[in-house]
């Protein structure tokens, strides 16, 4: 099945650690995405790729950083730095920019 | 910068009846427009897709129409179900930009 995986499924962090989120997609996509969600908030942008070994910051990329090596993989570290992590990150990928996205399951970060 | 609204926040119906929901936006020079469904705790589940040149795209039970002239696109549900039940948020892509997201509406299909 073609499809996006994000592990693990909620994740606890202790203040003053960085952790990383896995996104992996089959479905030989380009461009990748991702973002975060807080309650009663909209989806906000944190990191994109629109090729290998590229990627730009979206609207709140302090404090977190990515990768991408793989066309498959786009890890995102969440920083010691981000002075608010606890929320619900989302990957997501698209053919190209602009073109349909499509969400993986997403991560529950929890800082204790 | 871009806004996107969408209102009502959120929305009870009873099942069986059709119901509208409407995204609203400023700018109009949109590249596409996708509309998604959330559960809770959950991703979101991509429902139809938009090109700028199009009008409307139907799957199933769900029609969306897209009005640029007026900043508006809204997604029909026909005969609403409770497994309706869940967040829907509408997704603008601007030229040279990246996607906007609208808040989303909450609907509930009451049994």
């Amino acid at each position: 099945d073609g499809g996006i995986t994000q592990s693990p499924k909620y994740l606890f962090r202790k203040e003053g650690q960085n952790v990383t989120l896995s996104c992996e997609q089959n479905l030989n996509h380009d461009a990748m995405y991702w973002y975060r969600q807080d309650p009663g908030q909209g989806l906000r942008l944190i990191y994109y790729s629109q090729i290998v070994n590229d990627f730009q910051k979206g609207d709140i990329a302090e404090g977190y950083s990515v990768s991408r090596e793989k066309k498959e993989s786009f890890p995102l570290t969440v920083t010691s730095a981000q002075k608010n992590p606890t929320a619900f990150y989302l990957c997501a990928s698209s053919l190209g920019t602009g073109n349909e996205q499509f969400f993986g399951p997403g991560t529950r970060l929890t800082v204790l | 910068k871009q806004e996107v609204t969408q209102i009502p926040a959120a929305l009870s119906v009873p099942e069986g009846e059709n119901l509208v929901l409407n995204c609203s936006f400023t700018d109009s020079a949109i590249y596409n427009l996708q509309w998604f469904r959330q559960d809770p705790g959950k991703g979101l589940t991509s429902l139809l897709l938009i090109q700028s040149s199009q009008r409307e795209q139907t799957s199933g039970r769900l029609n969306a129409s897209l009005d640029k002239s007026s900043g508006r696109s809204t997604l029909y549900i026909a005969a609403s179900q409770p497994g309706d039940s869940a967040t829907y948020l509408c997704a603008l892509w601007y030229y040279g930009q990246n996607f906007v997201f609208g808040p989303g509406t909450r609907l509930s299909v009451l049994p």
